[in-house]
């Protein structure tokens, strides 16, 4: 089974702060994506990467920047946290099949404060 | 504009009992369609994903059905069980050609089923 995993489940940090969420998945994919989940909203993509060293900006990337230095590793970036980035996000890979599911993490629940 | 769309918003079902979701979506040109099961704390998981050119899928007690002409598709769940208690997610692909389609999320139907 595809395995992407998430490094902490439960965050909180202070505004103004740095804040790194790191996603690793072992089924060699190379499409990696970047999501935050908020109530009555849905997913909403932030930023996703189709190879090492390559990214895309979503449709909500201001405030966030990602980094890929290796194929199984995704990292989101809040360079300066706020209180409305304050959410539930999800990490998910997928291959170059069109038709395969996108295999997500189990989410990091981040609190600013 | 490419848009998903779910109902109910939420729904309440006695367990055994049967259930069907709805999703109209608006995306062309159209690739797939995929219904996620989402349980609270924890991240979407594929139930199903169909092409134009498939009416109906299973994967258990699950049965999804789509019409692309009227752009709508259905989530069918039988005898359902207190595990099915879930937000169900409507997603809609895209097609652009060898690269991978963007993905439009319908804000999800919150199923809850009593004992």
């Amino acid at each position: 089974d595809v395995k992407v995993t998430q490094s902490s489940r439960y965050l909180v940090k202070r505004t103004g702060e740095k804040v790194f969420l790191e996603c690793v998945q072992d089924m060699d994919h190379e499409n990696m994506f970047w999501y935050r989940q908020d109530p009555g909203l849905g997913l909403r993509l932030i930023y996703f990467s189709y190879d090492v060293k390559m990214k895309e900006k979503g449709d909500i990337p201001e405030g966030y920047s990602v980094s890929r230095e290796k194929k199984e590793r995704f990292s989101l970036i809040l360079e300066s946290a706020s209180t409305n980035q304050t959410s539930m996000y999800l990490c998910a890979s997928t291959g170059w099949d069109l038709n395969s599911p996108l295999h997500f993490g189990n989410g990091t629940r981040l609190t600013v404060t | 504009k490419n848009q998903v769309e779910q109902s109910p918003q939420s729904l309440i079902i006695l367990e055994g009992k049967n259930c069907t979701l709805q999703c109209n979506y608006t995306v062309s040109p159209f690739s797939n369609l995929r219904w996620y099961k989402q349980d609270t704390g924890r991240g979407p998981v594929s139930l199903t994903i169909m092409t134009f050119s498939e009416n109906t899928k299973s994967n258990g007690r699950y049965t999804a059905t789509l019409d692309a002409d009227t752009k709508q598709s259905s989530l069918h769940i039988t005898a359902s069980q207190l595990s099915d208690s879930a937000s169900y997610i409507c997603v809609v692909s895209d097609y652009r050609g060898s690269t991978l389609g963007r993905l439009y999320f319908g804000r999800g139907t919150q199923l809850t089923v009593w004992p």
